[in-house]
């Protein structure tokens, strides 16, 4: 059974980093596509970043140069580093695998302010 | 510029159908998309890929209820014999070129 869980979300100020973890089980991370989603509270769906099979990753503009998507095959485990972190940053963080979004974690809230 | 434009809102009674609509923006009609679930307080659900022709696939576990079609730049869900725990918000999306995801701005479906 395919799972994607989450985890790393938290309160924290402006300008500050977290890392986000999505591990994953039921499928190999490293063969599949995966992606980082975003929800801001009230909003719709995000996209923030992609990362390849062959390593290659995306990002969308407002978040290239402060945001590092990674994973770390050993673990099965995808990662969202997020650094330079704004108030409009603020969201639920969701992984989700491959191009068709066919699986889904919960989500872990990332909350920036002072 | 790709774009998925939904509607905001849309409501049907308990045992009823109902017809959401995602449309591509144009010059993208050829796009195939997927429909997502979101319940209350949850994440997303995938629900199924759909083609520009209609064919579409769904996922795991999704009941019959749900279909999918496809007219010119508009891809349509469908959900019959509507439950309770249908009532939520649907969201359509696509792949551009480079790799970026497309979602549209939701759907809120209400169950009467």
């Amino acid at each position: 059974e395919v799972q994607l869980v989450e985890s790393g979300g938290g309160l924290v100020q402006p300008g500050g980093s977290l890392r986000l973890s999505c591990a994953a089980s039921g499928f190999i991370v490293s063969t599949k596509y995966m992606n980082w989603v975003r929800q801001a509270p009230g909003k719709g769906l995000e996209w923030v970043s992609v990362i390849y099979s062959d390593g290659s990753a995306y990002y969308t503009d407002s978040v290239k140069g402060r945001f590092t998507i990674s994973r770390d095959s050993s673990k099965n485990t995808l990662y969202l580093q997020m650094n330079s972190l704004r108030p409009e940053d603020t969201a639920v963080y969701y992984c989700a695998r491959d191009y068709l979004g066919d699986y889904w974690g919960q989500g872990t809230l990332v909350t920036v302010s002072s | 510029q790709l774009v998925l434009t939904q509607s905001p809102s849309a409501s049907a009674s308990l045992g009823a159908s109902v017809k959401l609509t995602c449309t591509l923006s144009s010059g993208h009609s050829s796009y195939a998309i997927a429909w997502h679930q979101q319940q209350p307080e949850k994440g997303p659900r995938y629900l199924m890929k759909l083609n520009s022709d209609g064919s579409h696939s769904k996922g795991d576990g999704i009941p019959d209820r749900f279909s999918g079609s496809s007219s010119g730049a508009d891809r349509y869900l469908t959900i019959s014999s509507l439950q309770s725990e249908d009532e939520a918000d649907y969201y359509c999306q696509t792949w551009g070129t480079g790799s970026y995801w497309v979602f549209g701005g939701g759907t809120k479906l209400t169950v009467l």
